[in-house]
């Protein structure tokens, strides 16, 4: 069984257009990510929720809505795309310890390729 | 400055050297810290956590220099497999809520 699934795996579209990438996953984890891996490799933090609220929000434009839910599913919109859009979305859980801190391994879905064109 | 930096190679070595890769981080808060790997065309998998004492597994061994905001790690007999982006990631803070930072990765060749 795939921990973390993302969907869908391939994304390209025109500039302009609406798209979402779901993920879910498990792993019964607390905590939920997006992150944004561009050409260069340099793999961002773009959000992060916890039991389904938002508690990173990365700088992003707001063009980029999260949607959590629950705390296994945590879905991505992005509205009116853009070339510089174009990167790997990355999905991933972890799980909090009690007393809240959390383990620092993140468990990543197979990433979404997104091609603006 | 960016909050973790490595340099990105590429590494290209032979089978059964030793290389070894730093990552700095400016956070001198940052609690935790970790390698990962990844494939080509891969999602990133937890490698090793680094520990302030070092540790080791394996061939690979990861340390801590918390003075010099720097951690390392070192891969002995290298092998064919080895061949993978290594990401160092920072967790800056104990508590909950952090966010794991990734440096942007070097990049490691092992060719016969």
């Amino acid at each position: 069984d795939t921990a973390v699934s993302q969907t869908p795996k391939y994304l390209v579209t025109q500039m302009g257009n609406d798209k979402s990438i779901k993920c879910e996953q498990n792993l019964g984890h607390d905590t939920m990510y997006w992150y944004k891996q561009d050409s260069k490799k340099f793999l961002k933090i773009m959000f992060s929720y916890n039991n389904k609220e938002l508690i990173i929000n990365e700088t992003v434009p707001n063009r980029f809505s999260p949607k959590s839910p629950d705390k296994a599913h945590l879905n991505l919109h992005i509205n009116s795309l853009e070339l510089g859009d174009s990167a790997v979305y990355f999905c991933a859980s972890s799980q909090e310890l009690a007393g809240g801190s959390d383990t620092g391994e993140l468990f990543f879905g197979e990433g979404s390729r997104l091609t603006v064109l | 400055r960016k909050e973790v930096e490595q340099d990105p190679g590429p590494f290209n070595v032979p089978e059964g050297a030793t290389v070894a890769f730093n990552c700095t981080y400016s956070n001198s808060a940052s609690q935790s810290f970790f390698w990962y790997r990844q494939d080509c065309r891969k999602e990133p998998k937890l490698l090793m956590s680094v520990y302030s004492s070092g540790n080791e597994d394996g061939r690979f061994t990861a340390q801590l220099n918390r003075a010099s905001q720097y951690i390392s790690l070192l891969i002995r007999d290298s092998k064919l497999s080895d061949s993978a982006t290594y990401l160092c990631a920072v967790w800056p803070r104990g508590t909950s809520y952090g966010k794991l930072t990734f440096g942007q990765g070097t990049i490691l060749t092992v060719h016969p």
